[in-house]
């Protein structure tokens, strides 16, 4: 887990607040990620990074909001989210990101379990 | 869209037996392959991935790739009850990056 940390790990918010995830990866990747995990639901990829510019957008609304001010920094900025926003997100990180290595391997941090009151 | 199924289980072993996870992918050009293991709460940690047709053995993991048949599976030998948790398979899309299946729960019975 020391690889990619994530803070906070747990946060409570309300429909009105702002608040940000943070995402440190200490592997010397290029690409990070943001994944939302829903009980029940499969991993849902939310934003792709490859050396610091957005390659991927899965339609994800704009109350979310990546940042990523370099290689090793990935920030998730939220405001008025909804509750079934609800769940664990995760971020990851990997060498390549562009997905053309075969072997190109996430490597995922602990999470931040979010709960929107 | 491009779709990575499992059966969601659960599926129970006894302690010492061999389990099979299994799981299907909808794109041909799919080109890596990737077993990850989540217990409850915690984040999703690589097991191994697999990239050419055959078996490829990690201790007691055997991750088993069958690309005409779009099937790769993961056998667990001498599970233990600490192997009990949601296995996720990812299918690496070249220029799609990762797509991940909804998981297999594992329970193994002492």
């Amino acid at each position: 887990e020391t690889g990619v940390t994530q803070t906070p790990r747990h946060l409570v918010m309300g429909m009105t607040n702002k608040k940000s995830l943070k995402c440190e990866q200490h592997l010397g990747h290029n690409a990070m990620y943001w994944y939302k995990q829903s009980a029940k639901k499969p991993l849902e990829l939310m934003f792709v990074y490859s050396l610091e510019e957005r390659v991927e957008n899965n339609s994800v609304p704009s109350r979310f909001s990546p940042e990523c001010p370099n290689s090793s920094h990935l920030f998730l900025h939220l405001h008025t989210l909804q509750p079934e926003d609800s769940a664990l997100y995760l971020c990851a990180s990997s060498q390549d990101g562009t997905a053309f290595q075969q072997t190109d391997t996430q490597y995922f941090g602990p999470g931040t379990r979010l709960t929107v009151l | 869209q491009k779709e990575v199924e499992q059966n969601s289980g659960p599926l129970s072993v006894p302690e010492g037996a061999i389990a099979s996870l299994n799981c299907t992918y909808s794109d041909r050009g799919s080109q890596s392959f990737f077993w990850y293991r989540q217990y409850s709460g915690k984040s999703p940690e690589l097991i191994m991935f697999i990239y050419s047709n055959g078996d490829k053995e990690d201790g007691r993991f055997t991750a088993q790739l069958n690309k005409a048949s779009q099937y790769v599976s993961l056998l667990i030998r001498d599970s233990q009850p600490s192997d009990s948790a949601t296995y996720l398979c990812a299918v690496n899309n070249y220029g799609q990056n990762f797509v991940f299946g909804p998981g297999t729960r594992l329970s193994v019975l002492p």
